[in-house]
């Protein structure tokens, strides 16, 4: 099966730029999840997908983050504007069944975004 | 915050040597993962285990679970050099109702 694709593998943006990343999971799998990881820090939750339905969006940093996933395929995250601190791979995953249901993730290799 | 915190924070051993990689984490479980990621590529998944299990074997893979001790460990005997990677651990709370939390990580570096 093809795995999870995240898109762009790289992003080098200015300040004050939209960037869109996106994610398309795994075929089939309901739970999709936005990571972030900035230099040498944990890895941070952004939120979680049940289909086309936020599920948890508690670690979204600001309403300058925007996720969406219509029709409850691919996924999109938007950043506007961005700003220096908003650096870092962010990681898109998917799991058939949810981590609470010990579904394990599945993860794509990642955007990374630079803000200059 | 029931954040993993892998223990140590970077490892090197020599090829055929085994590596052990410590978690810790705070609150109360449903279960406890760990991933490896290579360097500039996604996390993969290596084991689960759940909240009632104490011990669990994959390939030269063994992780151990002491809920007593809010405590992880994850060994990989006769290491590779292909088995550098940064491991991460990652909790489930017990209540279910929140994310897959991870840790910072443990850079393991298997010397040839």
């Amino acid at each position: 099966e093809a795995g999870v694709t995240q898109f762009p593998s790289h992003s080098v943006i200015e300040k004050g730029q939209t960037v869109t990343l996106r994610c398309d999971p795994i075929s089939g799998h309901d739970n999709l999840y936005w990571y972030r990881r900035v230099m040498g820090k944990e890895i941070k939750f952004l939120l979680h997908f049940v289909k086309e339905s936020k599920q948890d969006e508690s670690g979204m940093p600001n309403n300058r983050f925007l996720a969406e996933r219509t029709g409850g395929t691919y996924s999109t995250l938007k950043v506007q504007p961005a700003e220096l601190e908003d650096s870092g791979v962010y990681f898109c995953a998917s799991s058939q069944d949810s981590a609470a249901n010990n579904s394990p993730l599945h993860f794509g290799n990642g955007t990374r975004l630079t803000v200059t | 915050s029931q954040q993993g915190e892998e223990d140590p924070q970077a490892l090197s051993i020599q090829e055929g040597e085994n590596a052990t990689m410590n978690c810790s984490y705070k609150t109360s479980i449903n279960n406890l993962q760990w991933y490896r990621q290579n360097s500039g590529r996604g996390l993969v998944h290596l084991i689960l285990i759940r909240s009632n299990e104490r011990e669990k074997h994959s390939g030269r893979l063994r992780v151990t679970l002491d809920t007593s001790k809010k405590s992880s460990s994850l060994l990989i005997t006769a290491s590779r050099a292909a088995d550098t990677a940064s491991y991460f651990c990652a909790t489930v709370d017990i209540s279910g109702n929140t994310p897959l939390v991870f840790g910072k990580g443990t850079r393991l570096s298997v010397i040839a």
